[in-house]
């Protein structure tokens, strides 16, 4: 079946401005995550949803950076006037239900985010 | 604070030899444990998983980790290793028996094949 799919695949912007990472999670995957993966930082868990509750946004570096999960199914991080240490790697994971024990994150391909 | 170690950060072993790579956690308990790769351009693949029970874990792809709970440690390993495994390797961690916990993981250990 399809897996984790995120677009863009690249993404090259101006210092200052806002972009959209969208991710589309395997269907029947009720959580889905956030990872930033940076030179120097490794990768680092930025946002979590499960489902219908609160998302769990400890991991968010600041305010410029938000999440939503839109039907329970599709998601979309934004980050909000654009620094250069932004750039990276953004990964997104789903996995099933959290009730069924701890189920594994399967990976998407990643959006490589360049601000200039 | 929970943290992974990934000590060696580049690795180069000829094709056909065996592979060792390292992972140490820093926990309160025993985590679940995870080794997942990553080829250039792609995300990350799942090799294998350690939950509880037999501390040797088979994964895809020929590999194998071994669960060491005296040396909190989780080694990679591959009796022969081929071309196509040239890749980035991390060691991830989640609290066992916590519900909607992200994984953390080590900074990565990059292989390189040569031939």
């Amino acid at each position: 079946g399809a897996g984790v799919s995120q677009s863009p695949s690249n993404k090259v912007t101006e210092k200052g401005k806002d972009v959209e990472l969208r991710c589309d999670p395997i269907s029947g995957h009720t959580a889905l995550y956030w990872y930033r993966q940076s030179l120097g930082q490794g990768l680092e868990f930025l946002i979590y949803f499960q489902g219908n509750s609160a998302p769990d946004k400890s991991g968010l570096p600041s305010d410029r950076f938000s999440a939503e999960r839109t039907g329970g199914s599709v998601s979309t991080l934004t980050i909000q006037r654009t620094q250069q240490e932004d750039s990276a790697v953004y990964l997104c994971a789903s996995s099933l239900a959290w009730d069924r024990g701890f189920e594994t994150q399967y990976f998407g391909p990643g959006t490589r985010l360049l601000v200039l | 604070a929970q943290s992974v170690t990934q000590p060696d950060i580049h690795i180069t072993v000829s094709e056909g030899a065996s592979l060792e790579l390292r992972c140490n956690y820093s926990y309160g308990a025993t985590p679940y444990l995870f080794w997942y790769v990553q080829s250039p351009g792609q995300g990350l693949q799942l090799l294998l998983k350690y939950f509880s029970g037999d501390t040797l874990v088979q994964g895809i792809k020929g590999f194998e980790a071994e669960f060491k709970r005296s040396q909190s440690s989780f080694n990679l390993r591959k009796p022969s290793v081929h071309w196509s495994d040239a890749a980035e390797y991390f060691c991830a961690v989640a609290p066992a028996n916590q519900a909607g916990t992200a994984l953390i993981f080590g900074k990565g250990t990059t292989l390189s094949v040569s031939s």
